[in-house]
């Protein structure tokens, strides 16, 4: 059982590149999220998919874009990367709602 | 928005001693969940326990318990019987529905 699978885990783009995050959950679960952790503040919400369809913006959604794809998949894209997104990236699902979140091995992306 | 404080950047505690970790929430739900996660260098993270709001029991899961004191809006982790496996940043954690907040983390180490 794989849980829950990012791709790549590490990556390096310069200024202006665009990038897909993938992600991927088997455990049928209905919400996604991604995340961002940067040092000394913790994970911080940048979207999330309640269902297969939908999408709404998190804490720092700003230079993002994000797709469900289907019910497994829910992919983070940065159109035109800046430095000020170098940081390591979490994918998590739950089931239902009181459940806790199952997460991601993370990707260390980095912008030069 | 809900915020959530650890004020301990960093604790350290002798092997097989006690130590408990502070956490802090401002919200003004009623109903909410309340998480501890491990993050080791490994960077995975790992639910340590969790805590429905509605309930007043404190959790425990084996060495580990918490503190919920809901009207002072405090949820402390107790680690006891630390093993030198415990060493890791911990996360506390506050959802409401899709709204999941993570504190900037607390540094364990764990002296032999």
């Amino acid at each position: 059982n794989a849980g829950v699978t990012q791709t790549p885990k590490f990556q390096v783009l310069k200024t202006g590149q665009s990038m897909t995050l993938q992600c991927a959950q088997d455990m049928n679960h209905n919400s996604m999220y991604w995340y961002r952790q940067d040092p000394g503040m913790g994970l911080r919400l940048i979207y999330y998919s309640a269902s297969e369809g939908t999408t709404d913006k998190g804490e720092v959604p700003n230079g993002y874009n994000v797709s469900r794809l289907n019910k497994r998949e829910f992919s983070l894209r940065l159109e035109s990367a800046a430095p000020s997104q170098t940081s390591v990236y979490f994918c998590a699902s739950i089931g239902v709602i009181y459940q806790p979140q199952h997460f991601g091995d993370g990707t260390r992306l980095s912008i030069l | 928005a809900q915020t959530v404080t650890q004020s301990q950047p960093e604790m350290s505690v002798q092997e097989a001693e006690t130590v408990t970790l502070s956490c802090t929430y401002d919200t003004s739900e009623s109903d909410y969940y309340l998480f501890w996660y491990k993050q080791p260098p490994s960077r995975q993270m790992i639910l340590v326990i969790r805590q429905e709001a509605y309930k007043q029991q404190n959790a425990t899961e084996n060495r580990f318990s918490v503190n919920f004191q809901k009207a002072a809006k405090s949820f402390s982790l107790k680690i006891s019987d630390s093993q030198l496996g415990d060493a890791a940043m911990y996360f506390c954690a506050y959802r409401v529905l899709n709204d999941m907040r993570f504190g900037a983390g607390t540094r364990l180490t764990v002296k032999p």
